[in-house]
């Protein structure tokens, strides 16, 4: 079974500062991918980065990296210059990397951080 | 290119009534997905299809929940009947196969039962 916990209910970050979300996770898979997805109050979950498993280097897109510790598993979001539009919820997701069966590439969700960027 | 389409968008029944959501996928995209999201806490995967084939539906309660995609392009999900606990936002996400990574999502409806 796979698991994500994001200890942090919620994150204030003052404009053009950079915040690091936590996210650790769990499974007996080898092979997993780690995402991480930002849900605006309009409701739609929007994809922002991905991480796989055997990546050697960190994952980045524009000002969102992020900082991939296999070890200690963890998979946290850093956002670099935080922007008014950055305010939202931030869910970290998992999957297996190998399809073994149904519900395998499935996405586990942990239960969110509320990111609010103070002007 | 249009993105995901779900209607409602907000939804306010009684419980022991049926509901039902419609989703259409970005065109092309073969796997469809069906999320439940109660307030407070991610999305759990309900439902996967393949074209018009279900691939994983172990977390969906058969009992009061179905769902179809008949011709492997719009899907339906069906509550009846609707308890209050299932009080939640439906998620409906596509992907271009079962193994892309990126799933892009629908902006979901909100059901409040009563």
């Amino acid at each position: 079974a796979q698991k994500i916990t994001q200890t942090q209910p919620g994150m204030f970050v003052q404009e053009k500062e950079a915040v690091t979300l936590d996210c650790t996770y769990d499974t007996s898979d080898q092979s997993y991918g780690l995402f991480w997805y930002k849900q605006p109050s309009s409701g739609e979950m929007i994809f922002l980065i991905y991480q796989g498993s055997y990546d050697e280097q960190n994952a980045t897109e524009g000002r969102y990296s992020l900082n991939f510790q296999k070890a200690r598993k963890s998979a946290n979001l850093v956002i670099s210059a935080s922007q008014l539009g950055d305010s939202a919820m931030y869910f970290c997701a998992m999957r297996g990397g190998a399809y073994s069966g149904a519900g395998s590439y499935q996405l586990t969700f942990g239960k969110g951080t509320k990111l609010s960027v103070i002007p | 290119e249009a993105g995901v389409a779900q209607s409602p968008r907000y939804k306010i029944i009684e419980k022991r009534q049926s509901v039902a959501f419609w989703c259409n996928p970005i065109s092309g995209h073969a796997t469809l997905y069906w999320y439940q999201q109660i307030l407070g806490q991610g999305p759990k995967l309900l439902i996967q299809f393949q074209n018009n084939g279900v691939v994983d539906d172990s977390q969906l309660p058969k009992d009061r929940f179905s769902a179809e995609r008949l011709k492997g392009v719009d899907s339906t999900l069906k509550i009846q009947p609707a308890k209050l606990e299932d009080s939640a936002v439906y998620l409906c996400a596509s992907s271009f196969t079962s193994d892309s990574y990126e799933q892009y999502f629908g902006p979901g409806t909100r059901l409040t039962v009563t």
